[in-house]
């Protein structure tokens, strides 16, 4: 089945630590983005990206970084210059800008 | 730039009442938009989509928006609220390449 996959589910790291989370999707989309979610705030943009070797800054980029080197690969990592990195971080995928976007499970990370 | 703004953090109402969810927008290109729906501890499920054809749009478990240029608007609405539409809801703008979310409306439903 197609689908987006998100791994791990439960991230615990030390603060000062770089951690990356993983984004795989195999339903040939274009488009893939990172989110974080927290509580009041919806659903922050991260990064996205529109096509392999190209990505923009979201609205929250400031901490973050990812990589697109593979249609179907989209990895953010959290960097230790992220203030406040403890949330929730989805990715997302969408065939073409105007198209409904599907979503992994998510990844709830805790940095202590 | 686009943007989006969910007018109410929270809304409640009885069982078996109508249901407004607001929503505005702004965008500088000619938009998509959605609403998506999230259960508790659930992932987030498309309601419905407006792509520029009709501007009353239909989506599922009974729900519908309009989509109004003049306004900027796109509020949900459903008729009759059922216990089983308690969940947090998300207006979502898409525009050119970038897809934004509102900070999303908590639905409560009363028995």
């Amino acid at each position: 089945d197609g689908g987006i996959t998100q791994s791990p589910k439960y991230l615990f790291r030390k603060e000062g630590q770089n951690v990356t989370l993983s984004c795989e999707q195999n339903l040939n989309h274009d488009a893939m983005y990172w989110y974080r979610q927290d509580p009041g705030q919806g659903l922050r943009l991260i990064y996205y990206s529109q096509i392999v070797n190209d990505f923009q800054k979201g609205d929250i980029a400031e901490g973050y970084s990812v990589s697109r080197e593979k249609k179907e690969s989209f990895p953010l990592t959290v960097t230790s210059a992220q203030k406040n990195p403890t949330a929730f971080y989805l990715c997302a995928s969408t065939l073409t800008w105007d198209t409904e976007a599907f979503f992994g499970q998510g990844t709830r990370l805790t940095v202590v | 730039a686009q943007s989006v703004t969910q007018l109410d953090s929270h809304v409640s109402v009885s069982e078996g009442t109508p249901v407004l969810l607001r929503c505005n927008y702004s965008s500088s290109y000619s938009p998509s938009l959605f609403w998506y729906v999230q259960h508790p501890n659930k992932g987030l499920q498309l309601l419905l989509k407006y792509t520029s054809a009709a501007t009353l749009v239909k989506g599922i478990n009974g729900f519908e928006a309009e989509f109004k240029k003049s306004e900027t608007s796109f509020h949900l609405t459903k008729p009759s609220a059922h216990m089983s539409d308690a969940a947090e809801y998300f207006c979502v703008v898409s525009s050119n390449d970038k897809i934004i979310f509102g900070k999303g409306t908590r639905l409560h439903i009363l028995p």
